[in-house]
């Protein structure tokens, strides 16, 4: 069956960096795009970026852009986020999830998520 | 301002209609995709495409579109429907992906 985990919760300093991992498994890694998205506390959902594990392509958020990058290792059919620059407002709980492109365009299996806390 | 925007709360008595709408430029273009969120969970998929139900998903949600508006239309709502529902599609630009605001739909 697919399945996504991600890695577990984060607690940084502001200013500093993030890095989280999304290990895939029941599916065609390369075949797929993963997507990461993140939800602030009380909040939305908010659309970070997604990478082609196939050729490596990646669209990122323009709020996010600079911060943000997306990795994939096929060996592993795991993908990474790293967001950079951490402040406060980017304490939020942060999910993988497998992007179908195509005919239609849906996110279909998610990841349980990660929380990452920023405070000093 | 978002690039998809929904009603922030929808209400709806148990075993009516609940109808829940996205709006936004991209989807003169592009079909939405829609999430259930209950608290403290991921978000699921249930509808997709122009009315298409993943496996799993009840005949009661089904999707329509209309100009910049989609929506999802819960036909006989019941007590676990309740949740935050999320649009999904590209945004005004047709170069990134977007969510909508979400709807709290609450089943009296």
């Amino acid at each position: 069956q697919v399945q996504l985990v991600q890695s577990g919760p984060e607690l940084k300093t502001p200013g500093a960096s993030v890095k989280l991992s999304c290990k895939t498994s029941g599916f065609s890694f390369i075949d797929y795009h993963i997507a990461w998205v993140r939800q602030a506390p009380g909040q939305g959902l908010e659309y970070m970026g997604w990478i082609s594990p196939y050729n490596g392509n990646t669209n990122y958020a323009p709020n996010l852009q600079g911060r943000v990058s997306l990795t994939t290792d096929t060996s592993t059919s795991t993908a990474y986020m790293e967001l950079k620059s951490l402040t406060s407002d980017d304490t939020a709980i942060y999910y993988c999830t497998r992007w179908v492109t195509g005919m239609n365009y849906y996110f279909d299996y998610w990841a349980q998520g990660t929380l990452v806390v920023v405070s000093s | 301002s978002a690039d998809l925007t929904q009603d922030p709360v929808v209400s709806v008595a148990l075993g009516q209609t609940a109808r829940i709408t996205c709006q936004g430029a991209s989807l003169r273009s592009y079909y939405a995709s829609w999430y259930q969120q209950k608290p403290g969970q991921a978000p699921v998929l249930v509808l997709y495409g122009r009315n298409t139900r993943p496996s799993g998903i009840p005949d009661r949600f089904s999707g329509s579109r209309s100009g910049n508006t989609a929506s999802l239309t819960i036909t006989g709502s019941q007590a676990e429907d309740e949740a935050d529902y999320y649009c999904q599609c590209r945004d005004s630009t047709g170069n990134h992906l977007a969510f909508g605001t979400g709807t709290k739909v609450t089943v009296l």
